[in-house]
């Protein structure tokens, strides 16, 4: 069974429209990681969250600590945010190396 | 903006083979990490390093893998006889001391085993 998943699997998406990915986990958390990995694969972080809401730019994260789960949006969204999107955990228990538990990650293609 | 830097971009080795994934991490930063990802699956967490030591290592990094920090600034992961299931795309990874800290990816190396 996986620690973090994420929904959906793939999202495709009209240039302009709200978009929601959805991670829960199952593991008590330090920290939770928002990642983007681009089609050439490297990977960007966009946000880390212990708790609350954060903003950068059209991304915003929320995190509900009790119910265990996260959700990453983008507004106004653009052919450019095509990626792979992942959610990746810090177990509480995990010991002070502060690893990553990575989700499966979400395929979204923006369309123009 | 500092980056983690990772060499070679790519590379392709018989089986059996030694490999060495090289990464310069951010400069300040105390905590490395590696991590693969298989083609078609999510990335895993290899082994991570502190104080000149491994701190942790997953069950995915058994003998045949190897890490460590010759002068200061470079972090190596070795590979002594690769397999064909250890093609995959490597990523080094460094961070600060703490959990709300953020990780800084390198751009991987992609290995493929022949």
């Amino acid at each position: 069974k996986n620690e973090v998943e994420q929904s959906p699997q793939n999202l495709t998406a009209q240039e302009g429209e709200f978009i929601t990915i959805n991670c829960s986990y199952s593991v008590g958390i330090s920290a939770l990681h928002w990642l983007q990995q681009h089609p050439g694969g490297g990977i960007v972080s966009l946000f880390m969250l212990s708790s609350g809401k954060k903003k950068h730019g059209r991304l915003i994260a929320t995190i509900n600590i009790q119910e265990k789960h996260s959700s990453l949006h983008i507004t106004a969204s653009h052919p450019r945010d095509s990626a792979v999107y992942i959610c990746a955990v810090i177990a509480r228990d995990g010991g002070a190396t502060n690893k990553l538990i990575f989700g499966t990650g979400t395929l979204l293609a923006v369309q123009p | 903006e500092p980056e983690v830097t990772q060499t070679p971009s790519h590379q392709v080795t018989q089986m059996g083979q030694e490999v060495i994934l090289r990464c310069v991490p951010i400069s300040n930063h105390l905590y490395f990490y590696w991590y693969r990802q298989i083609l078609g699956q999510k990335v895993e967490f290899l082994v991570s390093f502190y104080n000149n030591e491994i701190s942790e290592k997953s069950e995915i990094f058994d003998d045949q893998f190897s890490v460590e920090r010759p002068d200061g600034s470079n972090f190596t992961l070795k590979i002594r006889s690769t397999k064909l299931e250890d093609s995959a795309m490597y990523f080094c990874a460094s961070t600060l001391p703490g959990t709300r800290e953020t990780q800084y990816f390198g751009p991987g190396t992609r290995l493929l085993v022949l």
